[in-house]
């Protein structure tokens, strides 16, 4: 099992461009969640889903986007990237509700620029 | 509204001396809670969750509903505890994070 993969590792977009950052997983797991993680301010929830075809907004969606055509992937599309968006994203899975174990991506550092 | 605060960004101590993290939770509900461990330039992974009752790694962490808590503790802190540590409270659909604390072990 590879668990939770993200691709890629490292991003360096000026401000207006577009991309999507990749996330899949190999558990079966129903939950996927994308978090950002700002150094002094720990994760904060952008989006999440509960199933192929469902997600909601987390904490802070503004800029991105997200869908779930399939239970393994969960891409995060970030349009028209600001300076602002330069973070440390993180995917992650559970097999069902908030109450159980979070398995969490190795991350993708992005800058904009 | 789920709420949880760790109150100290960065904590130092000596490698054998005990380790206290402080997080403390708001929920109108039964809690579930979580401590999450990231060494350097590794991903987030669970280190306990209070259900288990489990000691990992040395580490324990009691709930206690009447000051709402749930810190987690070490008799002995080893130079190799020295992570970001995130105290989190699960939901129906999502996890809610603190902010963090920073373990530094001094050799």
């Amino acid at each position: 099992n590879a668990g939770v993969t993200q691709t890629p590792k490292f991003r360096i977009l000026k401000i207006g461009q577009s991309m999507t950052l990749q996330c899949t997983q190999d558990m079966n797991h129903n939950y996927m969640y994308w978090y950002r993680q700002d150094p002094g301010m720990g994760l904060k929830l952008i989006y999440y889903s509960v199933g192929a075809g469902i997600t909601d907004k987390g904490e802070v969606p503004n800029g991105y986007n997200v869908s779930r055509s399939t239970t393994e992937d969960f891409p995060l599309r970030l349009e028209l990237a600001a300076p602002s968006q330069t973070s440390v994203y993180f995917c992650a899975s559970s097999y069902t509700t908030g109450f159980y174990e979070q398995y969490f991506g190795p991350g993708t550092r992005l800058t904009v620029t | 509204a789920q709420r949880v605060t760790q109150p100290e960004k960065l904590l130092s101590v000596f490698k054998g001396a005990p380790v206290e993290l402080k997080c403390n939770y708001s929920y109108s509900g039964s809690p579930e809670l979580f401590w999450y461990v990231q060494y350097s330039r590794q991903r987030l992974q669970l280190l306990l969750r209070h259900i288990s009752r489990e000691s990992i790694k040395g580490f324990t962490a009691d709930l206690n509903k009447g000051e709402t808590s749930f810190h987690l503790k070490k008799p002995f802190a080893q130079e190799e505890d020295s992570a970001m540590y995130y105290c989190a409270l699960g939901g129906y659909q999502k996890v809610t994070f603190g902010t963090g604390t920073k373990l530094q072990v001094i050799p």
